[in-house]
C-alpha cells in the first residue's frame, strides 16, 4: 500500500513571497490533515478536511493560509504572503475515519529567508 | 490544545531498557499514540493503546497508561542504535480526533 505523499520535500523562499504544498493521502482516507512543525516542537494542526470539507480550521492563520480539498483526495496548502516564522517542517496525515489512525507523509520542509 | 508534556532528552546503552514518559491532559482521549521521528523523515507509527486498557505489549515495545494521572510511558527492551531518534506522545483530541502532541523525546543509544 502506497503511502501519503507530498512535494515538494524543500522549498526555499523569501518573505513575502508565496509558495503551495500538494499531499495526495492514502488511497480510500477520507480524512486529511495538515500539521505545521516548527523545529524544536510537535507537529500542531492547521486544518483537518473530512472527504472535501473543513472539519476544523481554528488554528490556521487565515489571514496567509489556505487550504483546499477540492475533489475529495488530494489536498493543496498555500502561504501567501510568507513570514519568517513560517519557516516549519508541513506534515500531511491521512486516516480512513477521523477515528482511525493517522498516517503520515515525509513532510515538505520550508525556509522562509 | 492544553501541553501534553514529555522529557527533552534521553541517553541510554545500547542493549538496555529505554523509558520515555509523557503525560497528556484530555482525560477523555479515546487513544494515545507514540510515534517515532528519524532525522529528516516524517513521523512513523509505533503503537498505540486504547484508553480503557493498562497495557499494550508489541515485541520490544511496552506501553502503560495510568488514566488517573493521565500518564503514559514507552518501554523499550534491548534498545538498539537504530532507536535512536526523537520520540513523540499524541493524544487525540475530543472534536475531530485530531492529534495533540508533545515536544518529543530525543532518545540517544550509545554502543
Amino acid at each position: 500500500e502506497a503511502g501519503v505523499a507530498q512535494s515538494p520535500r524543500y522549498k526555499i523562499i523569501e518573505k513575502r513571497q508565496s509558495v503551495a504544498f500538494w499531499c495526495n493521502p492514502i488511497s480510500g482516507h477520507a480524512t486529511l490533515y495538515w500539521y505545521q512543525q516548527i523545529l524544536g516542537q510537535g507537529p500542531k494542526l492547521l486544518i483537518q478536511f473530512q472527504n472535501n470539507g473543513v472539519v476544523d480550521d481554528s488554528q490556521l492563520p487565515k489571514d496567509r493560509f489556505s487550504a483546499e480539498r477540492l475533489k475529495g483526495v488530494d489536498s493543496t496548502l498555500k502561504i501567501q504572503p510568507a513570514k519568517l516564522e513560517d519557516s516549519a517542517v508541513y506534515l500531511c496525515a491521512s486516516s480512513q475515519t477521523p477515528q482511525e489512525t493517522q498516517y503520515f507523509g515525509p513532510g515538505t520542509r520550508l525556509l522562509v529567508l | 490544545g492544553e501541553d501534553v508534556e514529555q522529557s527533552l532528552f534521553l541517553s541510554v546503552r545500547e542493549g538496555d531498557s529505554s523509558v520515555i514518559n509523557c503525560t497528556y491532559t484530555d482525560s477523555s482521549s479515546t487513544y494515545l499514540y507514540w510515534y517515532k521521528q528519524e532525522p529528516g523523515a516524517g513521523l512513523q507509527l509505533l503503537t498505540y493503546i486504547f484508553s480503557n486498557m493498562d497495557m499494550k505489549q508489541d515485541q520490544r515495545l511496552t506501553v502503560l497508561l495510568n488514566k488517573k494521572d493521565k500518564h503514559l510511558s514507552l518501554r523499550i527492551a534491548d534498545t538498539q542504535t537504530g532507536d535512536s531518534a526523537i520520540y513523540f506522545c499524541a493524544e487525540s483530541m475530543d472534536s475531530g480526533y485530531a492529534l495533540n502532541f508533545g515536544k518529543g523525546t530525543s532518545l540517544l543509544v550509545t554502543p
